[in-house]
């Protein structure tokens, strides 16, 4: 079955590491995006990409790296340089092509050890 | 810019019970809207969506009609089961600097339903 993976579902940092979240799909969809989901919150967008090796940052990008070397990978950097990583996060993607609707994986909750 | 605002929770309903959580937004031209769910511990799925004005979404018993001219598209069910208790998230898909793929989200409305 088709899907996105997001590895892996619990993660823990020490402080002043990095950490990295990995997001892959087998839709061959064009487009991923992370989301950061904080208790109560609604979903922010920390950074999407709609083609291979080319990426933007989304409304909360400070303290995360991206790369997109690969369509079906989307892998997210928690810097140390992010003071409040601890949250749950969520990968996307869809087809860059009308308002498709965006497709998730199970998430990855990242605490500070 | 794009915004969504839905109705705050925790929302707990008897099973059987008829269900409405309100969403109602403010976007610039004709966004494509969206009701996502999402289980305990699990990414979010899609309900149900709206792609024009007028159009009605529907999966699983839920409704959810876009309603332009009260910029409204409330989701509802005519009877709620336990294995609806999650948490639901209205959203907008407007139209950004990089297309149309940019999904704004309300805050989210927890449901639990009581047997």
């Amino acid at each position: 079955d088709g899907g996105i993976t997001q590895s892996p579902k619990y993660l823990f940092r020490k402080e002043g590491q990095n950490v990295t979240l990995s997001c892959e799909q087998n839709l061959n969809h064009d487009a991923m995006y992370w989301y950061r989901q904080d208790p109560g919150q609604g979903l922010r967008l920390i950074y999407y990409s709609q083609i291979v090796n080319d990426f933007q940052k989304g409304d909360i990008a400070e303290g995360y790296s991206v790369s997109r070397e690969k369509k079906e990978s989307f892998p997210l950097t928690v810097t140390s340089a992010q003071k409040n990583p601890t949250a749950f996060y969520l990968c996307a993607s869809n087809a860059a092509n009308g308002n498709q609707p965006q497709h998730f994986g199970d998430g990855t909750r990242l605490s500070i050890l | 810019g794009d915004s969504v605002t839905q109705m705050e929770g925790p929302v707990t309903l008897s099973e059987e019970a008829f269900l409405t959580i309100n969403c109602t937004y403010t976007a610039t031209g004709y966004p494509s809207l969206f009701w996502y769910v999402q289980y305990p511990g699990e990414g979010l799925q899609l309900l149900l969506k709206a792609t024009k004005a007028d159009d009605k979404g529907s999966n699983k018993g839920f409704e959810a009609t876009y309603r332009k001219e009260t910029t409204s598209f409330h989701l509802e069910k005519g009877s709620v089961q336990v294995s609806d208790s999650a948490v639901y998230f209205c959203a907008l898909m407007g139209v950004s600097n990089f297309g149309n793929e940019k999904l704004t989200f309300g805050t989210g409305t927890r449901l639990t339903i009581i047997p």
